[in-house]
């Protein structure tokens, strides 16, 4: 079964500071990992995707299948960071084939 | 705007009754997801349709029914509705299924369901 952790429930740091969203998976395949942001109650929006390598909004994200994790570095955090951030699994086989799994979250506090 | 469409926003309703939450995907996409999000329980996946057919099931309630109509768009059906069912309901959309670079899953903004 695909089980996406996301141990911080809750991260606060100061603005310019450096920021680490911690996510860890177990997959019995390859997986393909995001991660997603949601401000003040509105939707998901994909921040990024582990494929594309890509930076979004100063985010990165490298996939390590030895340690099984996908955390979300950014150097240097601003206050409008301050959001609920989601890892999320999809899976690629199986009866379960294109569910997207979700971590239970962490918000994100950015202070001035 | 995701192109996911969700109706109503908000709706406020009683213990013991029914509601239905709408979901029109993006242009073009054939799959749909439903979710719940809830404070206590994070965000649970309940169901996926893909182009008409059931896909996946996750968390979803006997209470709970859901289907995809030939138009693709998607209906949440919430029964016997209890007090612990407030939540934000999201739907979302995607071109296909599973492991290829193309199948972004695109949210909707939610539908706010309250139960008094």
């Amino acid at each position: 079964a695909q089980r996406v952790t996301q141990p911080e429930k809750l991260l606060s740091v100061f603005k310019g500071a450096p920021v680490e969203l911690k996510c860890n998976y177990s997959y019995s395949g390859s997986p393909e990992l995001f991660w997603y942001v949601q401000y003040s109650r509105q939707r998901l929006q994909l921040l990024l995707r582990h494929i594309s390598r890509e930076s979004i909004k100063g985010f990165t994200a490298d996939l390590n299948k030895g340690e099984t994790s996908f955390h979300l570095k950014k150097p240097f955090a601003q206050e409008e960071d301050s959001a609920m951030y989601y890892c999320a699994l999809i899976s690629a086989g199986g009866t379960s084939y294109g569910k997207l799994t979700f971590g239970q979250g962490t918000i994100l506090t950015v202070h001035p | 705007d995701s192109g996911v469409t969700q109706t109503p926003k908000h709706l406020i309703t009683a213990t013991g009754q029914r509601v239905t939450l709408r979901c029109s995907p993006r242009s073009g996409d054939l799959s749909v997801y439903w979710y719940q999000q809830s404070l206590d329980q994070g965000l649970q996946f309940l169901i996926q349709y893909y182009n008409g057919e059931e896909r996946a099931k996750g968390n979803i309630l006997e209470r709970f029914s859901a289907q995809q109509f030939p138009d693709l768009h998607s209906e949440l059906n919430l029964s016997s509705l209890e007090l612990g069912d407030s939540a934000l309901y999201f739907c979302a959309s995607s071109v296909g299924l599973g492991q290829f670079a193309g199948n972004t899953i695109y949210f909707g903004e939610g539908s706010w369901l309250t139960v008094v």
